[in-house]
């Protein structure tokens, strides 16, 4: 059965941390990673990832891929609190995307 | 451009009763995807049309249903509400013909209660 883990389920830092965000999967047709950001209703795209070892990097997030572990990471530099919010991870096997849990971030002033 | 529009915003309905939601994608976007999300569950896929067509479907009951129409809205139904369909409901489309080359821009959501 296809599924993704998110490690960990929640996180609290203070502003200007860096946090690093973990997606396992185990799936059986892979096509794409996806990382949204989730605040209060819809989530908002943030990486596509298809190749492995290729970095995504948007202003003070990236993200890379490892196909060979299965696992992806998500990286934040210099936390704000408006970083605060729930980060999931999916990926895409066809017609649907398969999300994990999330991790819920809440950054401290 | 506009984003995808969900309606209603809210919606509180009873057990037994049936409900209809509806998502209009981004303009140009041919595919339309539907999800659930529940704390306990998170996101949960329930099925996504292109142009018109169920092209997949999730692992839930027949009382969900949806569809499609020409100008790609979507709608989804869902029949015999139980309270466990509480939950806030995501619409996501995407102007890909092959599903998973691009990335699915999300609704605000349809924040259903049943009591």
């Amino acid at each position: 059965e296809d599924k993704v883990v998110q490690s960990p389920l929640s996180l609290v830092v203070h502003e200007g941390d860096t946090v690093t965000l973990n997606c396992s999967y185990e799936v059986t047709n892979f096509r794409s990673l996806l990382w949204y950001k989730q605040e209060k209703k819809a989530p908002t795209f943030l990486f596509m990832l298809t190749s492995s070892g290729i970095e995504k990097k948007s202003g003070r997030l990236s993200s890379i891929l490892d196909k060979k572990e299965l696992s992806s990471i998500l990286n934040i530099t210099a936390t704000q609190t408006g970083d605060s919010a729930i980060y999931l991870c999916a990926f895409h096997s066809g017609y649907a995307l398969n999300f994990g849990k999330g991790t819920s971030l809440l950054v401290t002033p | 451009k506009a984003g995808v529009t969900q309606t209603p915003r809210y919606l509180i309905k009873t057990r037994g009763q049936q409900v209809t939601l509806s998502c209009s994608p981004i303009s140009g976007h041919r595919s339309v995807s539907w999800y659930q999300q529940t704390p306990g569950q998170g996101l949960q896929f329930l099925f996504e049309y292109f142009s018109e067509t169920q092209r997949n479907k999730g692992n839930f009951p027949g009382r969900f249903s949806g569809r499609q129409f020409s100008n790609s809205r979507s709608e989804m139904n869902v029949s015999t509400l139980e309270l466990g369909d509480s939950a806030l409901y995501l619409c996501a489309s995407s102007n890909a013909d092959r599903a998973g080359d691009y990335g699915y821009t999300f609704g605000s959501g349809t924040r259903l209660t049943v009591v």
